[in-house]
């Protein structure tokens, strides 16, 4: 079956280096692959979206990769602040087009 | 534009009662889907509906839930006689149009509604 794995141990960085996160899957080929941010109590919010075709996607200080032969997507915060501070959640295609895969997300942590 | 919004946010029943869970999509948004958080667990998908139509409900359990969208008002999930193991965060979704053919793809989220069964 479909499966989706991410750091579940928190990763604590200091303001101002870059944050990697890493999303890997196995058993299938999703088309396409969003990213997620969700703060304690509250839904998740939409950040960016890759497709298979795509190698990499920025937006502000976001990038994410997507390496189908690795079966493996990155995330990257680049100049991070404590702002960014929240759990961060891979979400590839699921068995159908409309459906997504979540990950259990991996918690981020900027110390000033 | 209001974005989705679910209510009740907070929800506690005891064992056997039944919850209902509301949901509103964002102004124009013909799609919704529900999901499942379970603690320290990823969303799960539960239910696809558009406008008075179950599209998916493959990931809805077979007995004691069940998911509407009617033509006017919000969509409602239902689960009746909750045991513990109900016990979670629901978040809806909604869409302008079918997710993979959205210029971004993107599913907004309303807050969630958490479910506590006693």
């Amino acid at each position: 079956s479909q499966k989706i794995e991410q750091n579940s141990e928190a990763l604590n960085i200091q303001e101002g280096k870059t944050a990697t996160l890493t999303c890997n899957y196995t058993n299938y080929s999703p088309a396409y692959l969003q990213w997620y941010r969700q703060d304690p109590g509250r839904g998740p919010v939409f950040l960016l979206l890759i497709r298979e075709n795509e190698k990499e996607k920025r937006k502000e200080r976001l990038k994410v990769t997507f390496d189908t032969t690795l079966k493996q997507s990155l995330f990257h915060i680049t100049a991070s602040q404590p702002a960014d501070s929240a759990t961060y959640l891979c979400a590839p295609e699921g068995d159908s087009s409309y459906k997504l895969i979540f990950g259990s997300g991996t918690r981020l942590l900027v110390r000033p | 534009n209001a974005g989705v919004m679910q209510n009740p946010r907070h929800l506690v029943r005891r064992r056997g009662q039944e919850a209902r869970l509301r949901c509103s999509p964002m102004k124009g948004h013909s799609h919704v889907y529900w999901y499942r958080q379970l603690p320290e667990e990823g969303l799960k998908f539960m239910v696809y509906l558009q406008k008075e139509n179950i599209i998916d409900e493959s990931g809805m359990p077979k007995e004691r839930f069940s998911a509407e969208f009617p033509k006017e008002g919000p969509s409602i999930l239902r689960i009746q006689q909750v045991v513990r193991g109900d016990s979670a965060a629901y978040f809806c979704a909604s869409s302008p149009t079918e997710l993979y053919r959205a210029n971004t793809g993107e599913l907004f989220f309303g807050e969630g509604s958490r479910l506590t069964v006693l």
